[in-house]
């Protein structure tokens, strides 16, 4: 069964400081694999996106990585802000007959406080 | 672009009542799709569809139906609502991925429905 864990399930931290979040997946065909943010009481809105051959892509302050071999991601945050407040979803895609299908994580949900 | 627009934002149900979920996308895009998000549980597939008359059950659909008469229009009908349909529902619409498309996902605003 195709599945997305990710962990800490949550995690409070001290504004400016860094932290990493780890998604492990189990999803067969890969296809890629993308982090959302989700803010409090909105949908989630992509960050990055890693395809196979990726290790490591960065948007700003949010750094992805993926390690295809063992079926690992990471999303590392450097110099957090209190707007980072919010839930991060690791998401990987596969491919069926019917097209591109989605496998959501649980999610992480970080505070940042000041 | 309005991007997924989904309405209503909030609804309260009786047990039993009908209601339906509008969702519209102004994108073009194939797939489209609704998921329900509880608290402590990712994201989980009710139905989806990848294109206009063409729809298929995901993970939890029992006590949902869903049409695609359009490609822009998805929505979602609880039949007789329940209790345990209380959630958070998402749409979502993206390319299908053909042709090397980006497959980003774009999700509405939400619609948190809550069954007394």
């Amino acid at each position: 069964k195709n599945q997305v864990e990710q962990s800490p399930q949550s995690l409070i931290i001290l504004e400016g400081k860094n932290c990493t979040l780890q998604c492990n997946y189990t999803v067969s065909p890969f296809s890629n694999l993308r982090w959302y943010k989700q803010d409090t009481g909105r949908g989630p809105v992509s960050l990055t996106i890693m395809t196979f051959s990726e290790n490591t892509k960065s948007n700003g302050r949010y750094t992805a990585t993926l390690d295809a071999d063992t079926k690992q991601s990471s999303l590392h945050i450097t110099a957090s802000q209190l707007s980072d407040s919010a839930s991060y979803i690791c998401v990987v895609s596969y491919n069926n007959n019917a097209g591109n299908m989605l496998t959501f994580g649980g999610g992480t949900r970080l505070m940042v406080k000041p | 672009n309005a991007g997924v627009t989904q309405t209503p934002k909030f609804q309260v149900l009786k047990t039993g009542q009908s209601m339906t979920l509008q969702c519209a996308q102004d994108m073009n895009h194939e797939y489209m799709s609704w998921y329900r998000q509880d608290p402590g549980m990712g994201l989980r597939l009710i139905h989806y569809s990848v294109g206009a008359g063409i729809t298929d059950q995901g993970e939890v659909p029992n006590g949902y139906n869903v049409s695609r008469s359009t490609t822009e229009d998805f929505p979602l009908r609880l039949l007789s609502a329940a209790p345990s349909q209380t959630s958070v529902y998402f749409c979502a619409s993206s390319y299908l991925g053909r042709g090397g498309r980006n497959t980003e996902a774009f999700f509405g605003q939400g619609t948190r429905l809550t069954v007394v």
